[in-house]
């Protein structure tokens, strides 16, 4: 099935500070989906990437899809205690059943 | 809203007791999925099913079974549970090909 890594596993901020958070995969990709799971929670749908080269902004967060479908990115800026949680991208496992494959996450901690 | 439900928040069982979990959708989804979710191991996908009475195996399902008698309503079993079956397990929805809708999830302790 399809493979996804995702980096970093940790990355621990200072309030104001960015954060990226990336997928890579050996292979041409559909369509990459990311979550946000909050501590406690569960994961909840951000955005989903379709063409290549695509860039989706929601408020301070931007998603980016690789010219080649084979990397995304997502990037926060100026975080913020509410950004607090795991960061999952998904992706197509292939076929025609619509299964996901996801990245192990990364989970972002932000000191105030 | 779509709203997705699991039966129970925590759950303790027995080792070799047989275990049901339940979750339920109510936007009319033909996609449900099972996952477990462990530290450092990510979101692993047990099974899924894509119609009423139809399933598919995922990347972990053994030791599990599970039913879909009617579309909105999809179980996991796991049959005679096991110490290494402990895990938050959640349940996902999705229409077709988009965005995955997940329940509260399902904290299953067995000792």
């Amino acid at each position: 099935g399809q493979q996804v890594m995702q980096i970093p596993q940790y990355q621990h901020v200072q309030e104001g500070e960015d954060f990226t958070t990336y997928c890579n995969s050996s292979t041409t990709l559909s369509n990459i989906q990311w979550y946000k799971q909050r501590p406690g929670g569960h994961p909840v749908f951000l955005i989903q990437l379709v063409k290549s080269g695509e860039v989706k902004k929601q408020k301070r967060l931007t998603f980016q899809f690789g010219e080649a479908k084979k990397n995304s990115s997502l990037h926060i800026t100026a975080t913020q205690t509410t950004d607090v949680g795991t960061y999952f991208c998904a992706v197509d496992s292939g076929g025609s059943n619509y299964k996901l494959t996801f990245g192990k996450g990364t989970l972002l901690t932000v000191n105030p | 809203d779509v709203k997705v439900t699991q039966s129970s928040r925590y759950l303790v069982k027995r080792t070799g007791e047989k275990v049901f979990l339940e979750c339920v959708q109510d936007m009319d989804h033909e996609n449900m999925f099972w996952y477990r979710q462990d530290p450092g191991l990510g979101l692993r996908l047990i099974y899924f099913s894509y119609d009423v009475k139809m399933k598919e195996k995922g990347d972990i399902p053994e030791g599990y079974s599970v039913s879909r008698e009617k579309k909105e309503r999809f179980s996991l079993i796991l049959e005679s549970a096991s110490t290494n079956q402990t895990s938050m397990y959640l349940c996902a929805s999705s229409l077709l090909g988009w965005e995955q809708y997940f329940g509260p999830g399902t904290r299953l302790t067995v000792t």
